[in-house]
């Protein structure tokens, strides 16, 4: 079945440092592959998605581009800001007969300090 | 544009109760699916209702049931909770065969004594 891998956390940076969170899959078919941010309290954001291999999602200066051949949805930010902190979640949707289920990783708790 | 909306946004029920979750999808879709996510893990998929059927369902066991309505709202029911029921429920919604984006509440707190 489906399946994500997320890189075990939690992740701890100061302002202003490099992100890079670590995501594969395991799926049936061409999956479409999606980062979703969840912030203290609250439901899940759509962060950036990419619906075929070679792709590349960005959004609020995040990036992740579709890896076919490693099966990996890597999640990069530049610099991160102490907004940043949050829970984010790598996710996947098979389509066909799982049209618009999605399968989601553990999560990777980000904080970032001043 | 409204987006998804539940409620209630916390309950506290007692073992062996019975709970009901609502949710109002985004404006302009058509489908409703249900989450639940235990604190510290990522959202597990409880079932997907499109056209007012059952169309998916994942790995729970029947005291979970639902219903969408003509409006494409949609309810969630627990019977006979348990402890390990405690969990957040988040309804998700989409427009079926318009790709797969697909938008979140903000969840319903189930806390289950």
């Amino acid at each position: 079945g489906d399946s994500v891998t997320q890189m075990e956390g939690p992740v701890t940076l100061s302002e202003e440092a490099f992100l890079t969170i670590n995501c594969t899959y395991t799926a049936t078919g061409y999956p479409s592959l999606f980062w979703y941010v969840q912030y203290p309290g609250e439901g899940l954001q759509l962060l950036l998605k990419a619906t075929k291999a070679d792709d590349k999602g960005s959004n609020k200066g995040f990036e992740a581009t579709y890896r076919k051949e490693t099966t990996s949805f890597h999640l990069e930010k530049g610099s991160v800001q102490v907004s940043d902190s949050a829970v984010y979640f790598c996710a996947l949707s098979s389509g066909g007969t799982s049209y618009g289920k999605l399968t989601f990783g553990q999560g990777t708790i980000l904080t970032v300090h001043p | 544009d409204a987006g998804v909306t539940q409620s209630p946004t916390h309950l506290i029920k007692t073992r062996g109760q019975q709970v009901t979750l609502r949710c109002s999808p985004k404006s302009g879709h058509d489908t409703v699916s249900w989450y639940q996510q235990a604190l510290g893990q990522g959202p597990q998929f409880i079932f997907q209702y499109y056209e007012e059927e059952e169309r998916q369902r994942g790995n729970f066991p029947d005291r979970f049931s639902g219903h969408q309505f003509p409006n494409y709202s949609s309810e969630l029911n627990v019977n006979a909770l348990l402890l390990g029921d405690s969990a957040l429920y988040l309804c998700a919604s989409s427009l079926f065969g318009a790709g797969d984006t697909i938008y979140f509440g903000e969840g319903s707190w189930l806390t289950v004594v």
